[in-house]
């Protein structure tokens, strides 16, 4: 993996499913990894910073979990509402710490 | 709302004018940053400012030029544009460094080059 490879590229599921993306970076050099929700019209909201190999977080009803010796990392929505509909970005950290590479992102959407 | 304003937020420039993009933080960071975020493209990192000081330039060409006067302002200077630039220009900023720190985003401009 040479950069952020987010799939799937979309989603829809209906409210109550639960679901998850995956986000593929680079192994090597690693230094954090960055989850952000973009809602149309608005501006792109952060979730989680990880940084630690098998570390996993919780905001509410979305988690992640980090593997960083494989170079991958999972979000997961449990009971997904029609709120929830956006695109769901992660980025990964590199240049020596002062940048973000993004991936293209997974766009969900949550039907009634 | 995330304390990080941009104006204005939508701009139609031709390819011979000179115009500017304004972003204001009220959040006290120290770093912030210019995005552009083309259609079908994830977003692309152009220039990262800590305490004032242009630390990564990403290779952009120099008919974009920043100008962080302080750390909580930051522009971007355009002239010359092509329309291959229309895009969406979004503003972040953060505490710290993104190894350790979440960015605040702005809504963004959306600018045509016509």
């Amino acid at each position: 993996i040479l950069n952020v490879e987010q799939s799937p590229q979309s989603l829809h599921v209906q409210e109550g499913d639960s679901t998850n993306f995956t986000c593929s970076f680079p192994s090597s050099n690693f230094y954090a990894l960055h989850w952000y929700r973009w809602e149309t019209a608005k501006s792109p909201e952060a979730l989680f910073v990880m940084t630690l190999n098998g570390d996993e977080k919780k905001k509410g009803r979305i988690s992640a979990t980090l593997n960083t010796k494989e170079g991958y990392s999972y979000l997961y929505i449990k009971g997904s509402q029609p709120e929830d509909s956006a695109t769901y970005l992660c980025a990964y950290v590199t240049g020596g710490g002062n940048k973000l590479t993004f991936g293209t992102g997974t766009q969900l959407k949550v039907e009634l | 709302e995330t304390g990080v304003t941009q104006t204005p937020r939508h701009l139609v420039m031709g390819m011979t004018n000179k115009k500017s993009l304004k972003c204001e933080q009220h959040l006290g960071h120290n770093a912030m940053y210019w995005y552009k975020q083309s259609a079908k493209k994830p977003l692309e990192l152009m220039f990262v400012y800590s305490l004032e000081e242009r630390v990564e330039n990403n290779s952009v060409p120099s008919r974009f030029s920043p100008e962080c006067p302080n750390s909580s302002h930051l522009f971007l200077h355009l002239h010359t544009l092509q329309p291959e630039d229309s895009a969406l220009y979004l503003c972040a900023s953060s505490p710290g460094t993104p190894i350790s720190y979440e960015q605040y985003f702005g809504p963004g401009t959306r600018l045509t080059v016509t």
